[in-house]
């Protein structure tokens, strides 16, 4: 399977504990992108990277969030002492290049439940 | 008001009917349209994208682009009960904000045999 990769699928953790996701992007893909998505909504940006660059977070991204993309390939997204409020879907995407035209493709998301 | 808006529906049609959805956007430098289909616990996936006025086919689908009035529409032609899905209607910007998807919420369509 060539698309995008995250793991785990699904995560339960307790409130306060630390979280880490991982994302594999399409192989000659230099941008990837995470998301958060919540019931109802639709997915909302938190960051990006350009190779190992992070270029743009979002405010939503608070203090306890971090990521990173050491290499260029795959990617972590750390929640530092979770919070019931980060409950939801993330998600990553990858896509060839900048430009508004490129086309990004979405792994199938890391489901995270605090309780 | 939302950046890029979409009705939330349901969108009920028959089986073999067309549906039609709709999709806003408040940004006038807005460059690239990308519609997602989303089944229910999973991953948007990519149908297809616009970013020139008027008409774009793909198979069943069909988007279509009007910059002036700031909408993008998605026709389904010949629905299927397996279209029954969420479509998310993205939106890339110019220059920074090319950078980025912005989605709007989703339109739940329910296809019925």
């Amino acid at each position: 399977d060539t698309g995008v990769s995250q793991n785990p699928r699904h995560k339960i953790t307790k409130r306060g504990q630390n979280v880490t996701f991982r994302c594999d992007p399409i192989s000659e893909h230099n941008r990837l992108y995470w998301y958060r998505q919540t019931l109802g909504q639709g997915p909302e940006f938190l960051t990006y990277f350009q190779n190992e660059a992070q270029l743009e977070k979002s405010r939503l991204l608070s203090d306890r969030f971090s990521a990173e993309r050491p290499k260029g390939s795959f990617s972590t997204l750390e929640i530092q002492r979770t919070e019931q409020g980060d409950s939801a879907m993330y998600l990553c995407a990858s896509s060839l290049g900048p430009g508004a035209n490129t086309e990004a493709f979405f792994g199938q998301g890391t489901r995270l439940t605090v309780v | 008001q939302k950046e890029v808006e979409q009705n939330s529906g349901p969108l009920s049609v028959p089986e073999g009917a067309i549906a039609s959805l709709n999709c806003t956007y408040s940004d006038r430098g807005s460059q690239s349209f990308f519609w997602y289909r989303q089944y229910s616990g999973k991953s948007p996936e990519l149908i297809m994208f616009i970013y020139s006025n008027g008409d774009k086919e793909d198979g069943r689908f069909t988007a279509q682009l009007n910059k002036a009035s700031q909408y993008v529409s998605l026709l389904i032609r010949d629905s299927q009960p397996s279209d029954s899905a969420t479509y998310l209607c993205a939106v890339k910007g110019y220059g920074a904000a090319g950078n980025k998807l912005t989605f709007g919420g989703g339109t739940r369509v329910l296809v019925k045999p």
